[in-house]
């Protein structure tokens, strides 16, 4: 089975700062893989999504990479914001298994 | 678009009632997906419906839950009798696919408390 580990579990960095969140998981055979952002008492919101095939993805401040061999992604936002404060997790798509497999998240919070 | 749909947002009920949760999903979306969060297990994705058929429901506790799509656009997941271990965080997820492994959209969730 998927194992999807987020390491920290929480994070606290001044405004401005860039930073990067990790994502691992165990098994490489792997679909397609999600960031989400999940606010305090909210569902979860698509940020990214990396097909297998792809190294990284951007929307705006936020950048996401993919590397399938050592079973590694990154979340990577620049010049953060008090507005990015939330819980971010990743999602790996088990095409053998149709299903995302979650992490259990890092919750980072950007002091003003 | 309103998005997915959650309904109600919060129930409280008493160990053995019956809980029903209703989720309708975004206009156009073929897939459905009903998750669990917990603390102590983070976010499981319980059952999961491509065209109204259910395709995965390996992840449903036990027999005291069920789920259903009676159309295209609608579903609720039931719970008889409650638990208190049942409490916890409900989220419904849709989808445009064929394979389960697309952008998934959620609902608000529905927050289970059993006392």
């Amino acid at each position: 089975k998927q194992e999807v580990t987020q390491i920290p579990a929480a994070l606290s960095v001044p405004e401005g700062e860039n930073l990067v969140l990790n994502c691992s998981f165990t098994d490489s055979a792997i679909y397609n893989l999600q960031w989400f952002r999940q606010d305090p008492g909210k569902g979860l919101t698509s940020l990214l999504l990396i097909q297998s095939s792809q190294r990284e993805q951007t929307s705006g401040r936020l950048n996401a990479s993919l590397d399938k061999s050592s079973g590694r992604s990154t979340l990577y936002i620049a010049a953060s914001q008090p507005g990015d404060s939330a819980t971010y997790l990743c999602a790996v798509g088990q095409y053998n298994f149709n299903k995302f497999y979650f992490g259990s998240g890092t919750k980072l919070n950007v002091k003003p | 678009d309103a998005g997915v749909i959650q309904s109600p947002r919060h129930e409280v009920t008493e160990m053995g009632q019956e809980v029903t949760l209703r989720c309708k999903l975004i206009s156009g979306h073929n897939s459905l997906f009903w998750y669990r969060q917990t603390m102590m297990r983070g976010l499981e994705l319980l059952i999961y419906f491509n065209n109204n058929v259910p395709i995965d429901d390996s992840g449903m506790p036990e027999d005291r839950f069920s789920a259903k799509m009676p159309n295209a656009s609608f579903s609720t997941l039931k719970i008889q009798p409650s638990e208190p271990r049942d409490s916890a965080v409900y989220f419904c997820a849709s989808s445009w696919t064929s394979g389960g492994l697309d952008t998934q959209y959620f609902g608000p969730g529905t927050r289970l408390t059993v006392l």
